[in-house]
């Protein structure tokens, strides 16, 4: 079955950097765009980007353009999330998810998404 | 971006009922709007895709309907383990935006 199981909770302090990782089963992993998704506390969902695990192509979102970076390892169906520059209002669950195969681009499974705090 | 835009914010009904959920979007998106369920604590999880397809596992009495600027989601006849924040996603455009959220809850 497709699962998406990532790291754990984090805490860094402001300025800090922070790599969230997405480690993938049973599917082809370089078949699915995987995007990237956080929701701050109490709040709704952002998309942050997304990358292409084939060929490691990525699109990021405005917001975050210099302060993000995701990469993969194919080796190990592994994909990554590296956000820098940390503010505490990055304070968010983060999300990896699968984008679908049926052109719809929705994303049909999803990770379990790690609390990132940002405090001093 | 595409702004979507949900109604109502919050609402409660009680088991049995008939719930209904819409999303209106700033410009057409045409039919490439899904739905997702959101328990406390829980990751999202795919409802509704392009508008009106069933995810794979989806209880039948979840429904989406609409084209272009305004969408639906329907339950049909609620159940306690509805309990959950439903968000409307569009992807016709990139950067691909959400809904603000919908909490559903039971009376």
């Amino acid at each position: 079955q497709v699962q998406l199981v990532q790291s754990g909770a984090e805490v860094r302090k402001p300025g800090a950097s922070v790599k969230v990782s997405c480690k993938t089963s049973g599917y082809t992993f370089t078949s699915y765009y995987l995007h990237w998704v956080r929701q701050a506390p109490g709040q709704g969902l952002e998309w942050m980007g997304w990358i292409n695990p084939n060929n490691g192509a990525t699109n990021y979102t405005q917001k975050f353009q210099g302060r993000v970076s995701m990469t993969r390892d194919t080796s190990i169906s592994t994909a990554f999330m590296e956000l820098s520059s940390l503010k505490s209002d990055d304070t968010a669950v983060y999300y990896c998810a699968r984008r679908d195969s049926f052109g719809s681009g929705s994303l049909d499974f999803w990770g379990q998404g790690p609390l990132v705090t940002v405090s001093s | 971006d595409i702004q979507m835009t949900q109604s109502p914010s919050s609402l409660s009904a009680s088991v049995g009922d008939r719930v209904t959920i819409t999303c209106r979007a700033s410009q057409s998106i045409v039919i490439y709007l899904n739905w997702y369920q959101q328990k406390p604590g829980k990751a999202p999880q795919l409802l509704i895709y392009g508008a009106t397809n069933l995810h794979s596992g989806v209880p039948s009495r979840f429904s989406g309907s609409g084209y272009g600027t305004d969408f639906t989601l329907t339950i049909s006849s609620l159940r306690p383990e509805d309990v959950a924040t439903y968000y409307c996603q569009q992807t016709y455009i990139t950067p691909p935006t959400f809904g603000q959220g919908a909490k559903l809850e039971i009376k």
